[in-house]
C-alpha cells in the first residue's frame, strides 16, 4: 500500500487567505520530506524540503511543518495567489540510494477570486 | 533553458504498437527516473537509473525498458502498448546518492501517452 497519502483531495481558499495542506505518512524510517507543486499540464515543481531532524521549515511564502509523532507534514501558502492554484504532493524518501520517491495522492488547491 | 526535457509532450498511438519516449537533462544529474501519473494524478516510480544501478518497480510490465546512451539521457521503450497504459510519464533527474536536502530530484514536463 502507499505510505503517503493526504486527508483531503480539494482545498478550496479565498484569494489572500493562508491555506494549509495536509499529508500523512505511515513509514517511520523516512528521513526526508519533500513537497511539490504540480500545475496543469506540467511536470510536478520543487517548492520545499525537510529532513526528519527538523520539525518546521519556511521559504518564501511557504512553512513546512514536521510531527514524527504522529507522522504528519503540512504545507501553509500565506496570502494565496491565484497562481498558487495546482496539485499539491507531499512526497518521502527513506534514503539509502537512487530509491526516487514516494508521493502521495495530491490535493488540487483552488484559489477563489 | 529546460533542465529535463523530454519529447514528445502528446503521443496518441494504437494498441500493439511500440513507442519511445525521449528525456535529456543538463544538469549534470547521474541518476535519472521514469514515473507514471495515472488519471487519478497518482505518481509512481517505474525505474531509477545511473551508470552503475537500475532499479526496477517491480510492478512495471517487462514491455517497459529504460535505456540509457549515456548520462544525460534516459529513454523509456514500451513495447506492444495496451489501453492501460495510457498515463502521463514523467521523466526525473537527481545527482546519485541518497535523495536529501541540496540533492533533490527534478522533474520534466511529462509526456502524454494515449493508447486507442
Amino acid at each position: 500500500g502507499e505510505s503517503v497519502g493526504l486527508h483531503l483531495p480539494t482545498l478550496s481558499v479565498q484569494e489572500g487567505d493562508n491555506s494549509i495542506i495536509n499529508c500523512a505518512y505511515s513509514n517511520s524510517a523516512s528521513d526526508y520530506f519533500i513537497w511539490y507543486k504540480q500545475e496543469s499540464g506540467k511536470g510536478p515543481q520543487f517548492i520545499i524540503d525537510i529532513r526528519s531532524n527538523m520539525d518546521k521549515r519556511q521559504g518564501q511564502r511557504v512553512t513546512v511543518l514536521l510531527n514524527k509523532t504522529v507522522k504528519h507534514l503540512s504545507l501553509q501558502i500565506a496570502a494565496t495567489q491565484p497562481g498558487d492554484s495546482a496539485v499539491y504532493f507531499c512526497a518521502e524518501n527513506v534514503g539509502g540510494g537512487a530509491d526516487g520517491l514516494t508521493f502521495g495522492k495530491g490535493t488540487h488547491l483552488i484559489i477563489q477570486p | 533553458d529546460t533542465a529535463v526535457s523530454q519529447t514528445p509532450k502528446y503521443l496518441v498511438t494504437q494498441m500493439g504498437n511500440d513507442k519511445s519516449i525521449k528525456c535529456e537533462q543538463n544538469l549534470g544529474h547521474d541518476t535519472m527516473y521514469w514515473y507514471k501519473q495515472d488519471s487519478k494524478k497518482f505518481l509512481k516510480i517505474m525505474f531509477s537509473y545511473n551508470n552503475k544501478e537500475l532499479i526496477i518497480n517491480e510492478t512495471v510490465p517487462n514491455r517497459f525498458s529504460p535505456k540509457s546512451p549515456d548520462k544525460a539521457h534516459l529513454n523509456l521503450h514500451i513495447n506492444s502498448l495496451e489501453l492501460g497504459d495510457s498515463a502521463v510519464y514523467f521523466c526525473a533527474s537527481s545527482h546519485t546518492g541518497t535523495v536529501s536536502s541540496g540533492n533533490t530530484i527534478y522533474f520534466g514536463e511529462g509526456s502524454w501517452l494515449t493508447v486507442v
